[in-house]
């Protein structure tokens, strides 16, 4: 079946610091790969994407590269800031009849101190 | 322009109560996708509409739980004879048809007590 295993939190870093969040995956087929992130007081937001194996999704200095051999899309930033203090979800994508869905890890949250 | 929009945000139910909750998509997205949170983990999906129709409700945990969307718009989540394991942030997610990016509201916080 399919499934999303993320990195644990809580993760508390120094700004400037770099950042990884693990992700790796089980699927078959070719699932579309997506990291969505919920700021405090709000609701979820996706990140970026990647639909195919070696693409890169990038969005606000953060990246991930959709590796097939892996089975990973970690999550990347070089130098963080206070304001990506969130809780970050990896979710992945696949068709299941009628149903794009969507299944989620279980959200790494992090913390950056300035 | 507008995002999704859930009514209300917070709603505390006495055990047994029935409650609805209220989705309001973006403007022109067909796919309509509902998902409840507890503390701690990812979104647990519940079941989708493609306009009108439920086009997979496989989510839904058992026979109180019932939504609707009469016009293919405006989603209304209804659980009958409220648990405390139903206490959850119930979230509602818009789509164009044919896309995985999922825009998600802010969530009703259900309490059962």
């Amino acid at each position: 079946g399919n499934s999303v295993t993320q990195m644990e939190g809580p993760v508390t870093l120094s700004e400037e610091a770099f950042l990884t969040i693990n992700c790796t995956y089980t699927a078959t087929g070719y699932p579309s790969l997506f990291w969505y992130v919920q700021y405090p007081g709000e609701g979820l937001q996706l990140l970026l994407k990647a639909t195919k194996a070696d693409d890169k999704g990038s969005n606000k200095g953060f990246e991930a590269t959709y590796r097939k051999e892996t089975t990973s899309f970690h999550l990347e930033k070089g130098s963080v800031q206070v304001s990506d203090s969130a809780v970050y979800f990896c979710a992945l994508g696949f068709n299941a009849g009628n149903n794009r869905k969507l299944i989620w890890g279980l959200g790494t949250s992090l913390a950056v101190n300035p | 322009g507008a995002g999704v929009s859930q009514t209300p945000s917070n709603k505390v139910t006495e055990k047994g109560k029935y409650v609805e909750l209220r989705c309001d998509p973006i403007s022109g997205h067909t796919a309509l996708y509902w998902y409840r949170q507890s503390l701690g983990q990812g979104p647990e999906f519940l079941i989708y509409f493609q306009g009108t129709g439920a086009a997979d409700d496989s989510g839904l945990p058992n026979d109180r739980f019932f939504a609707v969307r009469p016009e293919g718009s405006v989603s209304t989540l209804k659980i009958q004879r409220t648990e405390r394991g139903d206490s959850a942030v119930y979230l509602c997610a818009s789509s164009l048809r044919d896309g995985y990016e999922q825009y998600f509201g802010p969530g009703t916080r259900l309490t059962v007590t």
